[in-house]
């Protein structure tokens, strides 16, 4: 079965400094991956994609994910963080065995502090 | 463009109580879907719509009943509400089930006690 974990249930970084929410998964065929942001008693918002081709993906907000297949990661990071990127962030990925649902990791919690 | 829509954004029943949240998207798209939310455990599929006319359980449905009512609009009823189905209730619709990102409703705060 499809899966995805987030290792870290909260992060926390210095304003300015780069950041990296980590997100792995495990998937049978080819992995379509996401990212999402959850501001406080919003809905959660598309950040990114992979669907295919370069490793590097770049999405809303100044936000990038790498794709690792060998490591079957999906991490996102973003160079210079802001105090503003304080959110939930979740990872999820295409299951292809249940009508191509999206499996969600459990959420990181990013807190930048000034 | 106003996206995705749900109502109620919060809602306090009681035990054995029925209720019924709708949602409505007006971006043509294809799927539908429920969540529910609970602390450290993401998001949990609850029943979807992969297009007009269809409907399937997902990994929490038990409890719950939807109705595609067009292809605008997936309501979800809780007939006999228990405080087990306490949570955030998020409505989610993609304009195909393959490969396309997810839009989501801004939620529904539901208690049960």
């Amino acid at each position: 079965a499809q899966s995805v974990a987030q290792p870290e249930d909260q992060v926390n970084v210095a304003e300015g400094n780069p950041l990296t929410v980590k997100c792995t998964y495990s998937v049978s065929g080819n992995p379509y991956l996401f990212w999402y942001v959850q501001y406080p008693n919003r809905g959660l918002q598309f950040l990114l994609k992979y669907i295919t081709g370069d490793n590097l993906v770049k999405g809303s907000y100044g936000f990038e994910a790498e794709f690792n297949k060998s490591q079957t990661s999906f991490h996102l990071k973003k160079p210079s963080a802001l105090v503003s990127d304080s959110a939930l962030y979740f990872c999820a990925v295409r299951d292809q065995d249940s009508n191509y649902q999206l499996i969600w990791g459990a959420g990181t919690k990013l807190i930048i502090k000034p | 463009n106003a996206g995705v829509t749900q109502t109620p954004k919060f809602q306090v029943l009681k035990t054995g109580q029925s209720m019924t949240l709708q949602c409505a998207q007006d971006m043509n798209h294809n799927s539908m879907y429920w969540y529910r939310q609970d602390p450290g455990m993401g998001l949990r599929l609850i029943y979807y719509s992969a297009s007009e006319g269809t409907t399937d359980k997902g990994e929490v449905p038990n409890g719950y009943n939807v109705s595609r009512l067009n292809k605008r609009e997936f309501s979800l009823r809780l007939e006999s509400a228990a405080p087990s189905q306490t949570s955030v209730y998020f409505c989610a619709s993609r304009q195909d089930i393959m490969n396309t990102e997810a839009f989501f409703g801004q939620g529904t705060r539901l208690t049960v006690v």
